[in-house]
């Protein structure tokens, strides 16, 4: 079993939907949880983190974790074409140089149809 | 992408040819990594470095030297390069915050 399952989709839905994006994962150990947006060609760029349990808002974005299934969600609210891409979770340790590096699902690709 | 530049961008070499791929930052950040991005496998690390001289291995080391005498550069070698070494590669570092900030990749190609 990978230490992060994450659904490679493809995903497409029409614009102005509610997307729920979700990776689930093993390693009790992982306490920074993380969102990267990467269009296609480009490095991914961070949308959000999250220590430990809790959910964060930003803008039309709300990441939770829920540490206790080892589940975590990506909701996008009135989603737009320009959100196409794909969206990748991303999780670590909090305890040093070993622990830090990151270890990604595979991600999850995303079409929002206009 | 800002503070953290990869070279070259794209790159074809040989099989059993030594390449050296070049990340640099303007960030001073102590936690640099390189990560390789195939289809079915996602992003999978390689190496990574904590400090300059401080290095370690990652998932995917095999075939792969690193290199770090300065804070600002991280240098990736494939030491003869194969066919499966064909791929994009991602440097990133690590901030203050937890997040990484990601370059803009090497597209290599052996043949």
């Amino acid at each position: 079993q990978k230490e992060v399952e994450q659904d490679p989709g493809p995903l497409s839905v029409p614009e102005g939907a509610i997307v729920s994006l979700n990776c689930t994962y093993s390693n009790s150990a992982f306490q920074y949880f993380m969102w990267y947006r990467q269009y296609s060609r480009k490095g991914p760029e961070l949308l959000m983190y999250t220590y430990s349990s809790g959910n964060k808002e930003d803008g039309r974005f709300t990441a939770q974790v829920d540490k206790s299934s080892k589940y975590i969600s990506l909701f996008i609210r009135d989603s737009q074409p320009s959100d196409s891409a794909t969206y990748l979770c991303a999780m670590s340790g909090d305890s040093g140089a070993g622990s830090y590096q990151l270890t990604f699902g595979k991600g999850t690709k995303l079409s929002v149809i206009p | 992408d800002a503070g953290i530049t990869q070279s070259p961008r794209h790159k074809v070499t040989e099989t059993g040819t030594p390449v050296t791929l070049r990340c640099h930052q303007t960030e001073n950040h102590r936690y640099m990594y390189w990560y390789r991005q195939d289809p079915g496998h996602g992003l999978r690390l390689i190496h990574y470095s904590y400090g300059v001289k401080d290095t370690d291995k990652g998932e995917v080391s095999d075939g792969y030297s690193v290199s770090r005498s300065k804070t600002e550069d991280f240098l990736l070698t494939l030491e003869s390069a194969t066919s499966s070494q064909t791929s994009v590669y991602f440097c990133a570092i690590r901030g203050r915050a937890a997040g990484y900030t990601f370059g803009s990749g090497t597209r290599l190609t052996v043949v």
